[in-house]
């Protein structure tokens, strides 16, 4: 089976840097993606790791260690409307898509 | 390029009453996907299409929900009866043929059944 553990929420300053972990026991695993979803909002796609190591886009990076069966997301210079709620979504080999259970971060002024 | 279509935005029935949403997705997309999600969760798959073909339905409880995309285009998710459960946000999604990982979201339905 597959299942995606975050932390539930996580609270940082503007202008800090935040780090949200995911790790995932699967089987036939193959990449992790990652998406952002305002309240009230739908969830929109960050980034997408199939291979290890660091993607970087804009303020946004993402990191994967399949052999660790670890990811993270590193949010840089945050804002204040970085506030949301961000989830990693593991890829089985595009059998089926899964969702972690998001971690709500609060970004304080 | 027009987004991911969901109406109606929001529903309110009785439970033991049937409800329908419809999506449409992103012209060229081939994948579609059907997602329920619940307040403080993340979304859970009910069906993923790849054109007119249902191939992934493992989470789709058959036995009330019921889904169709019979031209490979727009789909239709159902629900008959609703029960109280079944409260949530429907979201459909749609992707590029091979591109899984990166999924394009529509508003969503907020259902509610009293």
């Amino acid at each position: 089976g597959q299942s995606l553990e975050q932390p539930s929420e996580v609270t940082a300053v503007e202008g800090a840097i935040v780090q949200i972990n995911c790790t995932y026991q699967t089987s036939g695993f193959y990449g992790l993606s990652w998406y952002q979803q305002h309240d009230g909002g739908a969830p929109t796609f960050l980034s997408y790791n199939a291979l290890d190591g660091l993607e970087e886009t804009g303020r946004f990076s993402s990191f994967l260690s399949r052999s660790d069966s670890y990811g993270y997301l590193l949010l840089q210079e945050l804002q204040m409307k970085d506030s949301a709620s961000y989830f990693c979504a593991g890829d089985n080999y595009g059998q089926n898509f899964v969702f972690g259970p998001g971690t709500r971060l609060s970004v304080l002024p | 390029e027009a987004g991911v279509v969901q109406s109606p935005r929001y529903k309110i029935i009785e439970k033991k009453q049937p409800v329908a949403f419809w999506c449409n997705p992103i012209s060229g997309h081939n994948t579609l996907y059907w997602y329920r999600q619940n307040l403080g969760q993340g979304p859970e798959l009910l069906i993923r299409y790849e054109n007119e073909e249902a191939v992934d339905d493992s989470q789709l409880p058959k036995d009330r929900f019921s889904a169709e995309r019979l031209k490979g285009v727009d789909s239709t998710l159902k629900i008959q009866p609703a029960e109280l459960g079944d409260s949530a946000v429907y979201l459909c999604a749609s992707s590029p043929e091979g591109e899984s990982y990166e999924q394009y979201f529509g508003p969503g339905t907020r259902l509610t059944v009293t």
